[in-house]
């Protein structure tokens, strides 16, 4: 099946630094992928829908300055946290779409951030 | 707005017994309902769908029924086996396109 792989799958940095995690549709094209966040024991946190070649939406109470969103490819996806505080340490999921409004996604393995 | 409740887990059960996992969901309009399963180190995967009104969903001997006038979507299998030992979700589509909104997951334990 359509393979989506995250990079890195755990990273940890120091406050105040910015992490980029990237998010790669292998075998095939994503125009839409999404990036989700999860707490512990919690649910899975829509964040953003990022577009191939145009600016990412972003859910409601989503720091768009905090959580930079950027779709170059239509198989790369990147998510950027700024200046990064021990808050944002969380596990961050992206899935990508195959086709276009098909509903049909694959997810990536997740990447854990933990900000000392 | 569009929500998903889960049971809360974590569940243990032997193998062989039957599953059970509840999903109700709050949606406008006529939503895609979703169960995924994410097991140990991997990324979640679709485990089986549902796009409307009394259809069932079924895969690897899970089903669900999305049931609108109880706006919910149990998820069932007859005899689990130690291999379905996952994280569930289910999950609901309100518009086209892959925006999901995901309950909280139940962990599922299944003991030899």
């Amino acid at each position: 099946g359509a393979v989506v792989s995250q990079h890195p799958s755990w990273v940890i940095c120091k406050s105040g630094t910015s992490v980029k995690i990237e998010c790669r549709s292998l075998d095939f094209q994503a125009t839409t992928m999404f990036w989700y966040r999860q707490f512990p024991k919690q649910s899975l946190m829509l964040m953003a829908t990022s577009n191939e070649g145009s600016k990412a939406t972003y859910e409601q109470g989503v720091e768009k300055d905090k959580f930079l969103i950027n779709h170059a490819s239509l198989t790369l996806s990147t998510l950027t946290v700024t200046s990064a505080h021990p808050e944002d340490s969380s596990f961050y999921i992206c899935s990508a779409e195959a086709g276009v409004n098909t509903g049909e996604l694959f997810f990536g393995e997740g990447s854990r951030l933990t900000v000392l | 707005g569009n929500s998903v409740t889960q049971m809360e887990g974590p569940v243990t059960l032997s193998e062989e017994a039957f599953l059970t996992i509840n999903c109700t969901y709050t949606a406008t309009g006529y939503p895609s309902l979703f169960w995924y399963v994410q097991y140990p180190g991997e990324g979640l995967q679709l485990l089986l769908k549902a796009t409307k009104a009394d259809d069932k969903g079924s895969n690897k001997g899970f089903e669900a029924t999305y049931r609108k006038e109880t706006t919910s979507f149990h998820l069932e299998k007859g005899s689990v086996q130690v291999s379905d030992s996952a994280v569930y979700f289910c999950a609901l589509s309100a518009s086209q396109g892959g925006k999901l909104i995901f309950g909280q997951g139940t962990e599922l334990s299944v003991k030899p």
